[in-house]
């Protein structure tokens, strides 16, 4: 079964704050990819990272990196010195890689609040 | 290049009409999805295509959901007759062929069932 966890719910930070965002995963598979997706107020939803299980570099664009581990099954998400702007909600997803038919699991997703 | 593009934004109507989503998704995908939003349930599945096959379906609520994709570049969800507990966000989006391949959502349908 394919299962991701994004325990927090809601996370306020005032700005120029550094925030993480925690995403826990379950599979069974030995490949699969690990998506990160924003929710703007405005309801869209963008891709912003892929990560495939072979790959356990961490990865950095400008002020956001992932920090992904296989040991404890965790792909972390963290946004240095917030900005009111990135205020969303952030969904973690799963794709497990046995299959070819790329179905996305979510997480619950977390909003993230930046206060001026 | 033009993204997943979804008509109407917003969608209110009564209860036990017919209601349209309509989905174009990126030229060159091979698969394309439809999701729903609500707050008690997040994202949800409903169906998903694959060069025009529907391939899962399990996620469809109930029979009064029907999804098509009649071509490549076009597909509808229609919920026929409508009740208050569909009103919700309906995502439509598509991808590359692949489990590695980044879904591309469109702006959604925010369909409201008075």
């Amino acid at each position: 079964a394919q299962k991701v966890t994004q325990a927090q719910t809601e996370i306020s930070v005032v700005e120029k704050e550094d925030v993480t965002l925690d995403c826990v995963y379950e599979t069974r598979d030995t490949t699969y990819y690990l998506f990160w997706y924003k929710q703007p107020p405005s309801g869209e939803l963008v891709f912003l990272i892929r990560r495939n299980s072979f790959d356990e570099q961490n990865e950095i664009s400008g002020r956001y990196s992932w920090n992904f581990q296989k040991s404890t099954s965790s792909f972390n998400f963290t946004i240095t010195a917030s900005q009111v702007v990135d205020s969303a909600v952030y969904f973690c997803a799963l794709t497990p890689g046995g299959s070819t038919l790329g179905r996305l699991y979510f997480g619950r997703g977390t909003q993230l609040t930046v206060w001026p | 290049d033009a993204g997943v593009i979804q008509s109407p934004r917003h969608e209110v109507t009564e209860m036990g009409q017919e209601v349209t989503l309509r989905c174009k998704p990126i030229s060159g995908h091979d698969y394309l999805f439809w999701y729903r939003q609500t707050m008690m349930r997040g994202l949800e599945l409903l169906i998903y295509f694959n060069n025009n096959v529907p391939i899962d379906d399990s996620g469809m609520p109930e029979d009064r959901f029907s999804a098509k994709m009649p071509n490549a570049s076009f597909s509808t969800l229609k919920i026929q007759p409508s009740e208050p507990r569909d009103s919700a966000v309906y995502f439509c989006a598509s991808s590359l062929a692949g489990p590695n391949q980044p879904q591309h959502f469109g702006d959604g349908t925010r369909l409201s069932i008075l």
